[in-house]
């Protein structure tokens, strides 16, 4: 069936560079998705990436997609405090009627 | 545009009662998804409508739980009657086709 699957938890210190993997099993999706969740709040489409290209930089965040690996990453430069949050990966599956599958989220902890 | 809006923002309620959650998609919308969120299960998709019609609702964990939308500005999730384990956060969500979600800041949930 149709599954993504993230690592839980990463923490790092203020500075340095985070990177979010996700694994997913469809390969059909035409888009795949960053959100960002922060405390009490829903979530925020973070950046996106079409299914053809391999990497996508917007300013400090680089998306990263292996179509033959199915994994997909997300590198967060220079991380800063108010990018601790949790952060969900999510492709559409099999499906073309714009359901989005997501990853049970991967919690960010930036340290000062 | 003032994005997807959830009301109530929060609802604290007794075992047994009815809990109605309410949600205006951005207008132009044409695909709303309602999503609950856990510690335990993360995301999970309970309903998703395209162009005011219910396509899928296989994630809707009960007949308890039921979902209408009646015209493409607005829709709504009941519970009756309600129990201590349907707390969670509910989320709505809309989109235009297969494009990315775009989601409210959701309504807690307590049931007592």
């Amino acid at each position: 069936g149709e599954d993504v699957e993230q690592s839980l938890f990463l923490s790092v210190r203020e500075g340095d560079s985070s990177v979010i993997n996700c694994t997913y099993t469809d390969s059909s999706s035409t888009y795949l998705y960053w959100y960002k969740q922060e405390p009490g709040a829903g979530l925020q489409l973070l950046t996106y990436i079409f299914s053809n290209m391999d990497m996508k930089q917007d300013q400090r965040l680089t998306v990263l997609l292996n179509k033959k690996d199915k994994h997909l990453s997300l590198r967060i430069a220079d991380t800063q405090t108010g990018d601790s949050a949790i952060y969900f990966c999510a492709e559409h599956g099999s499906s073309n009627t714009g359901k989005l599958i997501f990853g049970q989220g991967t919690t960010l902890q930036v340290k000062p | 545009d003032a994005g997807v809006i959830q009301s109530p923002r929060h609802e604290v309620t007794e075992m047994g009662q009815e809990v109605t959650l309410r949600c205006k998609p951005i207008s132009g919308h044409n695909s709303l998804f309602w999503y609950r969120q856990t510690m335990m299960r993360g995301l999970e998709l309970l309903i998703y409508f395209n162009n005011n019609v219910p396509i899928d609702d296989s994630g809707m964990p009960e007949d308890r739980f039921s979902a209408k939308m009646p015209n493409a500005s607005f829709s709504t999730l009941k519970i009756q009657p309600s129990e201590p384990r349907d707390s969670a956060v509910y989320f709505c969500a809309s989109s235009l086709g297969e494009r990315s979600l775009f989601f409210g800041s959701g309504t807690q949930l307590s049931v007592l």
